[in-house]
């Protein structure tokens, strides 16, 4: 079965400083591996996603994320955080094994600090 | 619309009552799933259906729990005798097809309170 666990549940950085948000996957076989965003009051939404090929991702508002096998991570990365990156963020992973099923880790919500 | 569809966007019941959670997913949707937002617990996988196949119910957490798909659509998910526990955001996602890497595309949301 897949799983993904997210370091760290919150995470606090100042305007224009860099944004990372570590996601580790465990899976037997190759795995699809997704990042959401959930701002404040709205539902998930897709930020970007990795299924085959190139291994580095780039998203929608500026972040990308770069699929490692070897270290079995998915990291999220941003070079510039801007106020209204302020939301939770979701890693999640699906695989042949499981059906497909997606699942979610628990989610790390970031803040912005001006 | 467009979107996955959920209702009631608020729920308010007392414990031990039956409630009754509704998704209208994105037409032509072939998987639906219902995922559960409690505060600091991330999304917890409820139960996966995919197509015509035998749904996942690995992850409800008691048989207390159950969800139907009608026609391949519309999908119900019941809560019976509800406890305080289970207060929590019902997530209802879609997606396009059941056996790729397809994007889910979520509801809002039904927020349960268990009094």
């Amino acid at each position: 079965a897949q799983s993904v666990t997210q370091l760290g549940s919150h995470v606090s950085v100042s305007e224009g400083a860099l944004v990372l948000l570590r996601c580790n996957y465990s899976s037997s076989v190759p795995p699809y591996l997704f990042w959401y965003v959930q701002y404040p009051n709205q539902g998930l939404q897709l930020l970007l996603k990795y299924t085959t090929g190139a291994t580095l991702v780039k998203g929608i508002n500026g972040f990308e994320a770069e699929f490692k096998k070897s270290e079995t991570s998915f990291h999220l990365t941003k070079p510039s955080a801007h106020m209204s990156d302020a939301a939770e963020y979701f890693c999640a992973v699906s695989a042949a094994t499981g059906g497909f099923k997606t699942i979610f880790g628990a989610g790390t919500r970031l803040f912005v600090k001006a | 619309g467009a979107g996955v569809s959920q209702s009631p966007s608020n729920k308010v019941t007392e414990k031990g009552k039956d409630v009754e959670l509704r998704c209208d997913p994105i037409s032509g949707h072939t998987a639906l799933y219902w995922y559960r937002q409690s505060l600091g617990q991330g999304l917890e996988f409820l139960i996966y259906f995919q197509g015509n196949s035998a749904p996942d119910k690995s992850g409800l957490p008691s048989d207390r729990f159950s969800a139907e798909r009608t026609g391949g659509s519309v999908s119900t998910l019941t809560i019976q005798r509800t406890q305080q526990e289970d207060s929590a955001v019902y997530l209802c996602a879609s997606s396009r097809t059941s056996g790729s890497s397809g994007e889910l595309f979520f509801g809002e949301g039904s927020r349960l309170t268990v009094l």
